[in-house]
């Protein structure tokens, strides 16, 4: 089965500053869905970004951007200009072409802004 | 468009109970799939409905089981309910399975077991 690691259990960065939060998975296909997703304190999962395997360009959401490296199987997320409202539990997912929608997550990294 | 919706939010139930949760996807969505949210745990996927069919299911005892409706809305049932069964049920919807279309997430049901 696929495995998703997160090696950062809490993070911090200050507002308007740059952070990168670190995800690693383990898989022998060859093609798949790479998602980092944001679950704010008691609300509901949205997704930030999302990168499809078999495209080299690292994909890019206004703020957000991704660093995948595929022969090293990583995919950072690197949030810029820090905003108080990104503040929460980020959690990095992988899904297969081949098993329908299972994600299977990693066990997220708690980020704090300060202000 | 409404978002997934799940009710009920809150449920408060003691060992030996059964529950059923529910989950009203996008409008259009024919794909839900289910999560259980456990501090200890994480996400650890249930599993999948697709047009009333299920397509995938994860490691979880019989206990734990499901259904879609023709109107793609879908219940979890959870029997003989165990303390560790406590937890943040979420479930997700999409318009179809296996493609590159983005799963919307609902705000969840707080399953406590007493």
């Amino acid at each position: 089965a696929q495995t998703v690691t997160q090696s950062q259990p809490e993070m911090s960065v200050q507002e308007a500053e740059t952070v990168t939060l670190s995800c690693t998975y383990d898989t022998s296909e060859s093609d798949y869905y790479l998602f980092w997703y944001k679950q704010p304190p008691s609300r509901q999962m949205i997704l930030v970004i999302r990168q499809e395997a078999y495209k080299q360009q690292n994909a890019t959401e206004n703020r957000f951007s991704v660093n995948f490296q595929k022969a090293a199987k990583s995919f950072s997320l690197k949030i810029s200009d820090s905003q108080l409202g990104d503040a929460a539990m980020y959690f990095c997912a992988y899904r297969s072409k081949n098993t329908g929608n299972q994600f299977y997550f990693g066990t997220g990294t708690s980020l704090t802004v300060i202000p | 468009k409404a978002g997934v919706t799940q009710t009920p939010r809150y449920l408060i139930k003691t060992r030996g109970q059964q529950v059923t949760l529910s989950c009203s996807p996008i409008s259009g969505h024919r794909s839900v799939s289910w999560y259980q949210q456990t501090p200890g745990q994480g996400l650890q996927f249930l599993f999948e409905y697709f047009s009333e069919t299920q397509r995938n299911k994860g490691n979880f005892p019989g206990r734990f089981s499901g259904r879609q409706f023709s109107n793609s809305r879908s219940e979890m049932n959870v029997s003989t309910l165990e303390l560790g069964d406590s937890a943040l049920y979420l479930c997700a919807s999409s318009l179809a399975s296996g493609g590159p279309e983005t799963q919307y997430f609902g705000p969840g049901t707080r399953l406590l077991v007493l």
